[in-house]
């Protein structure tokens, strides 16, 4: 079946420093990938996305690139800002059943001090 | 346009009592689903609608139920709480087909059983 494996957190950085949250999945068909975050208090909303191999998601300066031959889909951002502090997830769909269904990793939180 | 809407947004309950879970959206999706949300376990779908009159089981559906009578409209049914769903529930709509299969989230209900 299908799974997505991200690192744990917490990860905790300073304003301005490089972001970089490890994605890996395991999927039968050619799935689509997702970042989706969570700030407090809220639900999901879309980060990026990409839906087929070597294509790059990009939103709010945060990017990351579909690697077939390494099964990953890491999320960096060049600069986080405190206003970046949320839970963030991995996620794939699978294509080949034709709907719409999620599956998610666990999250990782960031947190992001002045 | 609201978007997907969820009520209550909080609830308590006692173990043994039903409630359902409302969720309702406004972009004519045909693909509804329900997840939850606990720490340390990402997001888990329960069970998911791809039109009105279809419903399948997700990943942890037992204690839920579900039907789908209109477009709009995906209650979540709780027919004897247990603490054991004590948990944050999302409501998810998106439409089927295509490349992206981006779900879009309500807000979410956060459930406590006692």
């Amino acid at each position: 079946g299908n799974s997505v494996t991200q690192m744990e957190g917490p990860v905790t950085l300073s304003e301005e420093a490089f972001l970089t949250i490890n994605c890996t999945y395991t999927a039968t068909g050619y799935p689509s990938l997702f970042w989706y975050v969570q700030y407090p208090g809220e639900g999901l909303q879309l980060l990026l996305k990409a839906t087929k191999a070597d294509d790059k998601g990009s939103n709010k300066g945060f990017e990351a690139t579909y690697r077939k031959e390494t099964t990953s889909f890491h999320l960096e951002k060049g600069s986080v800002q405190v206003s970046d502090s949320a839970v963030y997830f991995c996620a794939l769909s699978d294509r080949g059943s034709g709907y719409s269904t999620l599956t998610f990793g666990k999250g990782t939180m960031l947190l992001v001090s002045p | 346009n609201a978007g997907v809407t969820q009520t209550p947004k909080f609830q308590v309950l006692k173990t043994g009592q039903s409630m359902t879970l409302q969720c309702a959206q406004d972009m004519n999706h045909e693909y509804m689903s329900w997840y939850r949300q606990d720490p340390g376990m990402g997001l888990r779908l329960i069970h998911y609608s791809v039109g009105a009159g279809i419903t399948d089981q997700g990943e942890v559906p037992n204690g839920y139920n579900v039907s789908r009578s209109t477009t709009e409209d995906f209650p979540l049914r709780l027919l004897s709480a247990a603490p054991s769903q004590t948990s944050v529930y999302f409501c998810a709509s998106s439409p089927l087909g295509g490349l992206s299969y981006e779900q879009y989230f309500g807000p979410g209900t956060r459930l406590t059983v006692t």
